[in-house]
Parts: C-alpha cells; sequence; structure tokens
C-alpha cells in the first residue's frame, strides 16, 4: 500500500518554463510535507518543505502548494534551469518523523 | 559545517554473508536515521536511533539491526544477506530539536550476488 504517490514517472519542460511536479497522499496523519532532488550516484538532497497549517511555501525558484482536502501537494520551479535535471522524490512525515517518500518524477529540462 | 558522511562507497557481498555500514551525522545532529533505495523506488525507511536506541522502526526483518554511537555516529548491520538487498542505502541526520527535514549521505551501494 503506496501512501505515497507521485504518478508521473517523467516529466519534460523547456528552459525558462515552469516545471510542476505532482505528489498524492493517502494517510490523514502526514503532517509535514518534503521535496527532495536526487542527482545519480548522490544521495537525496532537501529542496523545499512545507507543513499541514500551511497551504503554499515559496524559497527563491521553487515553491510547494499543500491542497490537503485532495491529499495533494505539487512542486512548482519556474524558470526552470537545465541544472534542475535530476529525479525529485515527495516525501511525507507523521509524528513518528520518518519519511515516507514516493518513486520520485524525473525531471528533464532542455536548453 | 560537515555533512553526512557514509562509508564505504561500494560493496559487494555474497549471499548468507553480514556486512556493516557506516554513517557519520552532519554536525549538530542528533537522530540519525537508515533507509534502503532499491533501484527504480524511492527511499524505504528502515529505522532511526536517538539517543543511542532505535527509535522506530520500518518493515524490515531483525535481521537488520543497528547501532548508534555517543557522537551520534552510526552502523547498520545486515545479517544472513539475500540476492534482494541489493540496494543503495541511505543515512540520513537531524536535529531532534529542530525541522523535520532529514539530511542526506550519499549512500552505499551494495550488491549481493
Amino acid at each position: 500500500d503506496q501512501q505515497v504517490k507521485q504518478n508521473s514517472p517523467s516529466l519534460s519542460v523547456q528552459e525558462g518554463r515552469i516545471s510542476i511536479l505532482n505528489c498524492d497522499y493517502t494517510n490523514s496523519m502526514f503532517d509535514y510535507f518534503l521535496w527532495y532532488k536526487k542527482y545519480p550516484a548522490e544521495g537525496p538532497t532537501f529542496l523545499i518543505s512545507i507543513s499541514s497549517i500551511k497551504d503554499k511555501n515559496e524559497d527563491g525558484r521553487f515553491t510547494v502548494f499543500l491542497n490537503k482536502s485532495a491529499k495533494h501537494l505539487s512542486l512548482h520551479i519556474v524558470p526552470s534551469q537545465p541544472g534542475d535535471s535530476a529525479v525529485y522524490f515527495c516525501a511525507a512525515s507523521g509524528r513518528a518523523e520518518k519519511l515516507v517518500f514516493g518513486k520520485g518524477t524525473k525531471l528533464t529540462v532542455n536548453p | 559545517e560537515t555533512g553526512v558522511t557514509q562509508s564505504p562507497t561500494h560493496l559487494i557481498k555474497t549471499r548468507g554473508q553480514q556486512v556493516t555500514l557506516r554513517c557519520s551525522s552532519q554536525s549538530g545532529h542528533n537522530t540519525v536515521s537508515w533507509y534502503q533505495q532499491a533501484l527504480g523506488q524511492g527511499p524505504q525507511f528502515i529505522f532511526q536511533y536517538y539517543r543511542e536506541e532505535e527509535n522506530g522502526r520500518g518493515n524490515f526483518p531483525p535481521r537488520f539491526s543497528g547501532l548508534q554511537f555517543p557522537n551520534y555516529s552510526s552502523e547498520l548491520n545486515v545479517n544472513a544477506l539475500e540476492l534482494d538487498d541489493s540496494a543503495l542505502y541511505l543515512c540520513a541526520s537531524r536535529d531532534v530539536r529542530g525541522p523535520y527535514e532529514q539530511y542526506f549521505g550519499p549512500g552505499t551501494r551494495l550488491t549481493v550476488t
């Protein structure tokens, strides 16, 4: 039973355009959500997070939106850059603090 | 500030053998978690250590065990290796008093033949 789902295995966008990565979750006990970026042969790098008491968090080019009623969150990257090409993981956490990850979405930003 | 480090980088073992993986947490972090990432999957939580005790465990059998030391570094031990144990093993640390973000090391790639 996958509690965090990233239904798009891959996404391709043009440089300068917006990238939108989506994530759905099923467990209503999750109260903190995170996005990580992973390059090959490296560990996941923390990007941005959001608490369940908020519906938006912004950090530079990265914005995360949370829709609790739909159990859905999304990561917007604007403008997208070729260096953003990586696998992006959505993760969720409840009070137990362990992170539950989705399977990831491979983003390719074309010059 | 020193990030999370892991050793070794790569390891090849034979089915039935035992393996120990090591992790040094980021400076100032007192909680260490271990994750297994199989090919094409997201990381799966194995267990977490805080104050040298296991503080939460995922759906992994007892042959997966760990330790945390007074300096907050940690080991992951896997006994009786199986072919399906082949994966990237990730260590992550955080300060239990801080935000929920966990910071990951580069991982150890384990291959079981």
